[in-house]
């Protein structure tokens, strides 16, 4: 099946810094991307929906100038959290589409961040 | 507001036996449903999925089982195996759209 790479799988910074996270499809090309975060025992929430060459979607709060999303090409998408404070210590997932109507998306492997 | 529901956030069930996880959802207008597995620290894998149009889905040891009336589905593991344990999550997907609406997961464990 078709392979979703994301790095780092885990990562712990300051409070105040920035933090990026790189999900990449490795097989083939993904028009969208999604980014979705959870917390422990908590579904999946989508964060925001990211397409190529455009300006992600976010969800209903979701702060867009925090989580920043940038889909540069079509088979790299980058989340970065910006002056990460505790309580943006999650997990975050991303998921890739080819651009049609799949039944399955491809997940990336995860990241656990941790703010201290 | 929880569109999609997992109310039993942790299932056991012996070896052999059959695992039955269910997940209920609000929306009328979702028609296509998704299971996954995940493992701790990985990201989810897709599993099986079914289309509001079906309702029953199989594909070896899985099947899944929709009921449009009371929107309801399940997941039927048979027989399950220590490697079935794991956090199921279902999933739905409006017509037309590409986003997914996640349950809470339950958590199965297989005990041998």
């Amino acid at each position: 099946g078709a392979v979703v790479s994301q790095h780092p799988s885990w990562v712990i910074c300051k409070s105040g810094t920035s933090v990026k996270i790189e999900c990449r499809s490795l097989d083939f090309q993904a028009t969208t991307m999604f980014w979705y975060r959870q917390f422990p025992k908590q579904s999946l929430m989508l964060m925001a929906t990211s397409n190529e060459g455009s300006k992600a979607t976010y969800e209903q709060g979701v702060e867009k100038d925090k989580f920043l999303i940038n889909h540069a090409s079509l088979t790299l998408s980058t989340l970065t959290v910006t002056s990460a404070h505790p309580e943006d210590s999650s997990f975050y997932i991303c998921s890739a589409e080819t651009g049609e109507r799949v039944t399955e998306a491809f997940f990336g492997q995860g990241t656990r961040l941790t703010v201290v | 507001d929880q569109q999609v529901k997992q109310n039993s956030p942790s299932l056991s069930v012996q070896e052999g036996r059959i695992s039955i996880l269910n997940c209920d959802y609000t929306n009328s207008m979702f028609d296509y449903f998704l299971w996954y597995k995940k493992y701790p620290a990985e990201g989810p894998t897709f599993l099986i999925s079914i289309s509001s149009i079906k309702d029953k889905n199989e594909d070896g040891r899985f099947t899944v089982f929709l009921n449009k009336s009371a929107k309801h589905l399940s997941l039927h593991i048979v027989p399950s195996q220590p490697g079935d344990s794991a956090v199921y999550f279902c999933a739905a997907q409006f017509q037309g759209a590409q986003k997914l609406v996640f349950g809470q997961g339950t958590r199965l464990t297989i005990n041998p």
